[in-house]
């Protein structure tokens, strides 16, 4: 099983600046990673798929990059509507494995 | 628009069984492979099974592979969820979610509550 480890687990930041969130993976997954967002009460959203594709209507503040073992998400400038926690996810290999999640709290 | 609504959680007793069905509108059902996700109160999120668009081919966590039968019937868009011998640790909210076309959980529904107690 691939395992799926992020950093850090919890970003204090202020709206405006910038996030960098990590995922790195116990063994290459290729670029086969996908990043989601989960809001309280909430089902996840999909962001970021096959590490650097934004999914239909994310925001452009929104990046992916990375291959391979490592993978990181970045929020240009956070908005107040992007406070929330941020899982990883690989298909590179069954079984599906999540991240145990980044949460990024109002600082 | 696609929707995915969940239904059938509720309160078990453990050793139980359990249904879970997933209504599917807005896109065509038929086509795309579909999953369920869980997540237990407070914690994150695990993968639970995968059927693909035809149903021919199933996938399951270890955590659930022998207790757990995912199904599809493709005439009534509708994907679900047989859970047997139920456990504690099985209590979550469980989500259905659709795939894309490259296998990634593009959408979600709302989830339901699965709470396995005496």
């Amino acid at each position: 099983e691939i395992v799926l480890t992020q950093s850090p687990a919890t970003l204090s930041l202020s709206p405006g600046e910038r996030a960098t969130l990590s995922c790195r993976a116990s063994q290459s997954v290729s670029s086969y990673l996908a990043w989601f967002q989960q809001k309280p009460g909430q089902a996840p959203r999909l962001l970021i798929y096959d590490a650097s594709n934004r999914a239909t209507g994310i925001p452009a503040r929104f990046s992916g990059s990375g291959s391979g073992t490592d993978f990181t998400l970045t929020i240009s400038s956070l908005e107040p509507e992007d406070f929330a926690v941020y899982y990883c996810q690989q298909r590179g290999n069954w079984p599906r494995t999540f991240g145990q999640g980044t949460k990024v709290e109002v600082k | 628009e696609v929707q995915l609504l969940e239904s059938g959680g509720g309160l078990v007793q453990p050793g139980g069984s359990l249904r879970l069905s997933c209504a599917a509108s807005g896109f065509t059902f038929s086509s795309y492979a579909m999953t369920w996700v869980r997540q237990a109160p407070g914690k994150g999120l695990e993968w639970v099974s995968t059927i693909n668009a035809d149903g021919g081919s199933t996938f399951y966590a270890d955590s659930v592979k022998g207790r757990f039968t995912i199904s599809r019937d493709n005439s009534k868009n509708t994907l679900c969820l047989q859970m047997n011998s139920l456990r504690a640790e099985d209590t979550a909210v469980y989500y259905c979610a659709k795939y894309s076309s490259d296998w990634y959980d593009d959408y979600w529904g709302q989830g339901t509550l699965v709470t396995v107690s005496s």
